[in-house]
């Protein structure tokens, strides 16, 4: 069954410092993983998307990376700010001609000053 | 360029009755993606639409439906609302490839009385 899971369930870290969120998932076949982030009651936000072929993509502050033979992706946040305390949602995309996303629960993350 | 819109914003509907949600992609976009957020949970795929035909289906009942427009518009139905029906509904827009970044909307806050 695909499936994305994603750890920790919630985060609280103070401002400044780095973090890193999990994403570990089974989907097959694989097409491409995503990162999004979600303020609290808006719609996520893309902040990464990375095929096989990909180990590592920056976006600012954010760094993903993927490892496509054990199947795991990090998010890593660097010098944080309060404005990324959100939601951070694994997605990956399986292969085939139904575009089938499989979403993660996602990772709270609190920034405190 | 205009981002993905919804309509509306916020509702309040009774048990029982039905309720149409609107959403107007981004200009050339394609594909509509469709997702119910309940408070603390992750988003649940219902379905994507791609030129018209719905392309991908998620596992809720046959109270959810939707249709596209020729202009790529979408609309969703929920009808006999249930209380649990009580969600922010967002949908999402892309040109509708694999590899593509889904854009979100506000979405639309459903409450169900």
């Amino acid at each position: 069954k695909n499936q994305v899971e994603q750890s920790p369930q919630s985060l609280i870290i103070l401002e400044g410092k780095n973090c890193t969120l999990q994403c570990n998932y089974t989907v097959s076949p694989f097409s491409n993983l995503r990162w999004y982030k979600q303020d609290t009651g808006r719609g996520p936000v893309s902040l990464t998307i990375m095929t096989f072929s990909e180990n590592t993509k920056s976006n600012g502050r954010y760094t993903a990376t993927l490892d496509a033979d054990t199947k795991q992706s990090s998010l890593h946040i660097t010098a944080s700010q309060l404005s990324d305390s959100a939601s951070y949602i694994c997605v990956v995309s399986a292969l085939g001609s139904n575009y089938q996303l499989i979403w993660g629960a996602g990772t709270k993350l609190i920034i405190k000053p | 360029k205009a981002g993905v819109t919804q309509t509306p914003r916020y509702l309040i509907k009774t048990r029982g009755q039905q309720v149409t949600l609107s959403c107007s992609p981004i200009s050339g976009h394609r594909s509509v993606s469709w997702y119910q957020q309940t408070p603390g949970q992750g988003l649940q795929f219902l379905f994507e639409y791609f030129s018209e035909t719905q392309r991908n289906k998620g596992n809720f009942p046959g109270r959810f439906s939707g249709r596209q427009f020729s202009n790529s518009r979408s609309e969703m139905n929920v009808s006999t609302l249930e209380l649990g029906d009580s969600a922010l509904y967002l949908c999402a827009s892309s040109r509708g490839t694999e590899q593509e970044t889904q854009y979100f909307g506000p979405g639309t806050r459903l409450l169900v009385l």
